[in-house]
Order: structure tokens, then sequence, then C-alpha cells
């Protein structure tokens, strides 16, 4: 397919389980960004890398998220020992450039429940 | 800090009623502003933007003017669809900034037949 690709669509885990979410994005773009998005709010920002540099991760909640691009294409978001408050849709998005002149492209996200 | 705030829905409107969603911003030096839209079992997809102060951005009947003096991008449309039903979600990216863009809350449509 051509879109962006998030996997798995679904995660449950238990408190304190660690989780792995993947994103392949578009071939050939750029940039990847990782958005949180918590019931009923819109998309918050996590992290943004320019091929495999890591430029921005001031949104990280803590340090327990982390996130990976080693080869500049697929991204991997880990989160360790999941609490409740990370239960959220986790999108991921892939550009030709920052966003500003061309535009993300948004997979359907990972929703991931901490039970 | 940077911000964008959008009215809350939902907004029910019958077909071919005018659409207004308003959108503000608090933003550092020039941002960019954008519409992003989120139709159901979708992801969320870029409606229009505009990069400038009063650039018209438009696209599928929608339109939206970057206001400076007002700090606005409110998003019009003269006669909804069934099919316009979504999330709408305004959104910008401030001088400045790399790959940060941060987006109002959203505002949820339902149109009726």
């Amino acid at each position: 397919g051509a879109g962006v690709s998030q996997s798995p669509r679904y995660k449950v885990a238990k408190r304190g389980q660690d989780v792995a979410l993947r994103c392949d994005p578009i071939s050939g773009h750029v940039s990847l960004f990782w958005y949180q998005q918590a019931l009923g709010q819109g998309p918050e920002f996590l992290t943004y890398f320019q091929n495999e540099a890591q430029l921005d991760k001031s949104g990280l909640p803590s340090d327990r998220f982390f996130a990976e691009r080693p080869e500049g294409s697929v991204s991997t978001l880990k989160i360790q020992r999941t609490q409740q408050e990370d239960s959220a849709v986790y999108l991921c998005a892939s550009s030709l450039d920052d966003g500003r002149n061309s535009p993300l492209h948004f997979g359907n996200g990972t929703r991931l429940t901490v039970t | 800090g940077n911000s964008v705030t959008q009215m809350e829905g939902p907004v029910t409107l019958s077909e071919e009623a005018f659409l207004t969603i308003n959108c503000t911003y608090t933003a550092t030096g020039y941002p960019s502003l954008f519409w992003y839209v989120q139709y159901p079992g979708e992801g969320l997809q870029l409606l229009l933007k505009a990069t400038k102060a009063d650039d018209k951005g438009s696209n599928k009947g929608f339109e939206a003017t970057y206001r400076k003096e007002t700090t606005s991008f409110h998003l019009e449309k003269g006669s909804v669809q069934v099919s316009d039903s979504a999330v709408y979600f305004c959104a910008l990216i401030y001088g400045g900034s790399q790959g940060n863009l941060i987006f109002g809350k959203g505002t949820k449509l339902s149109v009726k037949p």
C-alpha cells in the first residue's frame, strides 16, 4: 500500500509491561512524526525524525518513552513500564519535508489500553 | 506558549447549511496554519493550509483565511454535505520549529440529510 502503516492496530498491556509500536512510513518520506491522542483531544506531538536523526523529542512525556528510526525508514515507539495514563491512540505520520509545505500523511494509529 | 483553540463540538447541521468552525491561535513568530480532517475509520488528512497573513486556503469547497490581526483561521463551507461528516482539527507550525505541528482539540461535525 501507499500509505503510512502502523502495527498493531490495538494493544492491551498490563500495567508495568513494555510495549513496542511500529510505523512504516511512505517510501521516500524524509520526516517521521509520532503523536499521542487521548480520547476527545487533539493529537499531541511526541517526537520528530528527519531520516535517522531524532531532531525533536521535546514532547516525550517521560524517560519511559523512547523512539528510534535506525535506518531512516521504519520507526518504533517503545514505552517501558506502561502506566494507565499511557492509554491513548498513538499516531505516526510521514512527510516529504517538516510539514510546512508537504502535508503530513497519517496512519490509522495504534490504540493502546493499559489495564 | 504556542496553542490552538477551536470551537467545541459536536456541530450538527442539515445538508446544504452554511458551516463555520472557529479557530484562533497563539504563536511565536509567523506560523503556518492548517486544517486537518479525520473521516470515520480513516487517518487524519490535510484539508487546506495557509502559510502567511491574508492567504486563503481552499479545498473541496472549504475555505479558511489567515487573519493575523485577529489571530484566526476559521473554516467555512457554503453548503455542507452528509459526506462532510468528520472531525476537523485546526493546527499550526510556529516559526522556528521543526516538525512540531500543534493541534486543536478537534470539532466533530455531523451533517443530517
